[in-house]
């Protein structure tokens, strides 16, 4: 069965801070994406990016970055130069054949 | 421009009532729709997801029950709630399984 694990539970950095989210999957699926989810304390999960298995490319977007590294199965999130607004609980769902598989999520609080 | 609605916002149950949550999507056809629930402080937990009318996987066995009606609504049903069906319910959809797309969710408290 597909598992991830997102390590660190709750992070907090003051602000202008770059600050990384790691996550790691396990799966046996060859065929599979990854996605990141924003959650603000309003509830609603925002989608962030999806990432299909068989590409490894690195990805940037404004101050948000992405590192998919199949090799350590893992698909990590950093933030350059932090803001307040990005405090939010950050998931890395797996999606297989079917619906997303969760982490437990990380937490992170950025202090202005 | 695709949305989702879910309702109501908040709800607040006495244990052994019915629940009904209702979730429709507007500008896509033929979506797949998904039921999550999120404990405090915890990951979604997927309960039922379907890909067409009257096609309902169930993930969690347990005393809720989802419906299809249509093609662009979804419903998730209790007979009776019980004190651990407390949570935050979130009502999906997605075009096959590329990224899903969040309705804003429905605050459950059973009491």
């Amino acid at each position: 069965a597909q598992k991830v694990t997102q390590a660190q539970t709750e992070i907090s950095v003051v602000e202008k801070e770059d600050v990384t989210l790691d996550c790691v999957y396990e799966t046996r699926d060859t065929t599979y994406y990854l996605f990141w989810y924003k959650q603000p304390p309003s509830g609603e999960l925002v989608f962030l990016i999806r990432r299909n298995s068989f590409d490894e490319q690195n990805e940037i977007s404004g101050r948000y970055s992405w590192n998919f590294q199949k090799s350590t199965s893992s698909f990590n999130f950093t933030i350059t130069a932090s803001q307040v607004v990005d405090s939010a609980v950050y998931f890395c769902p797996y999606g297989g054949r079917r619906a997303l598989t969760f982490g437990s999520g990380t937490r992170l609080q950025v202090q202005p | 421009s695709q949305t989702i609605h879910q309702w109501p916002a908040t709800l607040v149950q006495p244990v052994g009532s019915p629940l009904s949550l209702e979730c429709t999507v507007e500008g896509t056809s033929n979506p797949n729709l998904y039921w999550y629930r999120q404990a405090a402080g915890r990951g979604l937990q997927l309960l039922f997801y379907s890909v067409g009318i009257g096609q309902i996987s169930s993930e969690v066995p347990q005393n809720l029950s989802a419906s299809r009606p249509q093609d662009r609504q979804f419903i998730l049903s209790s007979k009776k709630l019980l004190l651990s069906d407390s949570g935050f319910y979130l009502c999906a959809w997605s075009v096959a399984n590329y990224e899903q797309y969040f309705g804003p969710g429905t605050r459950l408290t059973v009491t």
